[in-house]
């Protein structure tokens, strides 16, 4: 079946540092492939998504590009700020509903 | 975007009584609502498939006479946990998947918070 793995982390990084976290997937067809974030205490967020290959999501200054030849998904930002902290989440869609990622959470230090 | 609501947001009950949790698509009809459960530090399970008008489909290991879902109207599913205990403290996060007009995506709601005493 479909299935995404992701970096799990922690990741801890000062202001301004380069983000990359990894996430790989696993699917029959080519399913859509999505970003999330988790704020403390709070519900999903939809950062950005692909529905393509080479497509490339957009948001926020995070970045990540639908690569169907290594089946990556991974999530970039060139200069983190402390209020990215939280937890993010790769996931594909599996019809009707969605698989995760395990959720890698990020610490960013002033 | 399409909005989806949660409430409440928090709730503590003691252990035995039941709970309702109410997901409800604000400005988009929703066909299918999902349920989702989450653990302290780990990623969303998925508990169940609500689609409105029919039974929902539970995935394996989920007790339906435990976690009753109810998908009356395309605005509105809602979870109910039964005689809750303790080990169902948790945070329940229901999603709505929108129609052509939104792709198709799914939308999150804000989460609830159980804490069974």
């Amino acid at each position: 079946g479909n299935s995404v793995t992701q970096m799990e982390g922690p990741v801890t990084l000062s202001e301004e540092a380069f983000l990359t976290i990894n996430c790989t997937y696993t699917a029959t067809g080519y399913p859509s492939l999505f970003w999330y974030v988790q704020y403390p205490g709070e519900g999903l967020q939809l950062l950005l998504k692909a529905t393509k290959a080479d497509d490339k999501g957009s948001n926020k200054g995070f970045e990540a590009t639908y690569r169907k030849e290594t089946t990556s998904f991974h999530l970039e930002k060139g200069s983190v700020q402390v209020s990215d902290s939280a937890v993010y989440f790769c996931a594909l869609s599996d019809e009707p509903h969605m698989r995760f990622g395990a959720g890698t959470r990020l610490t960013v230090k002033p | 975007g399409a909005v989806v609501s949660q409430h409440p947001s928090w709730v503590i009950c003691k252990s035995g009584t039941s709970v309702k949790i109410e997901c409800r698509s604000l400005d988009f009809q929703a066909t299918t609502m999902f349920w989702y459960r989450q653990f302290p530090k780990q990623s969303l399970m998925l508990m169940a498939t609500s689609n409105e008008g029919s039974k929902a489909t539970y995935e394996q290991g989920v007790e339906k006479d435990k976690f009753l879902i109810n998908h009356a109207s395309l605005t509105l599913s809602t979870l109910t946990v039964t005689s809750a205990h303790p080990e169902d403290s948790s945070f329940y996060i229901c999603s709505a998947r929108s129609g052509p007009r939104h792709y198709n995506e799914q939308f999150f709601g804000p989460g609830t918070r159980l804490t069974v005493l």
